[in-house]
């Protein structure tokens, strides 16, 4: 098992550009959420699936979109990059009665 | 809603002195209680959780945390540090019920020194 999985490793993007982080998990949970996480503020839900074709906004979703078109994979879209979203990117994954399990992040920097 | 509190943004300690991390946690809902490490750019382990049951949680690393209903809390705690052990460490609950999305605390960073 490979667990959580996420590509790009790292990427650098202008202002005003585009681009969508993967994740993909193998343990065939039906839970999945991304996350932020900034300097001295811990790890902020931006979005969460419960299941193949459900979404639902966290607590910082404004200048992104997710899609989860099947059960192993949930993506996250930024389609007009800002500074204020330079940040590492956590997607994770949960089974029905346990904790999340998380991928290993894609640090992101927009210039 | 849920808010984490980490007391103390750095501990530095000495290798085989005991630790103990501090967390206090807010909420209306029952929840769930976890720490998690992150060792320099890698992602979120889990170190232990709290889901019911018997207040005194161990974990691996020889870590352990104990259950305070009553004071809202969730230390950490380890009796002996290695140098292995330096790296940032975050204390998370969740509503036991619902999306169980994860509240963070804002993270204390371990340093353990030779």
């Amino acid at each position: 098992n490979a667990g959580v999985t996420q590509t790009p490793k790292f990427q650098v993007l202008k202002t005003g550009q585009s681009m969508t982080l993967q994740c993909a998990q193998d343990m065939n949970h039906n839970s999945m959420y991304w996350y932020r996480q900034d300097p001295g503020m811990g790890l902020r839900l931006i979005y969460y699936s419960a299941s193949e074709g459900t979404t639902d906004k966290g607590e910082v979703p404004n200048g992104y979109n997710v899609s989860r078109l099947n059960k192993r994979e949930f993506s996250l879209r930024l389609e007009s990059a800002a500074p204020s979203q330079t940040s590492v990117y956590f997607c994770a994954s949960r089974p029905a009665y346990n904790e999340q399990f998380f991928g290993p992040g894609t640090r992101l920097t927009v210039l | 809603a849920q808010s984490v509190t980490q007391l103390d943004s750095q501990v530095p300690v000495f290798e085989e002195a005991p630790v103990e991390l501090r967390c206090n946690y807010s909420s209306s809902v029952s929840v769930y209680l976890f720490w998690y490490v992150q060792y320099p750019n890698q992602g979120l382990q889990l170190l232990l959780k709290y889901l019911s049951g018997s207040t005194l949680v161990k974990g691996i690393n020889g870590f352990e945390a104990e259950f305070n209903k009553s004071q809202t809390s969730f230390h950490l705690r380890k009796p002996s540090v290695h140098i292995s052990d330096t790296a940032e460490y975050f204390c998370a609950v969740s509503p036991d019920t619902g999306r169980r999305a994860l509240t963070f605390g804002s993270g204390t960073r371990l340093q353990v020194q030779p």
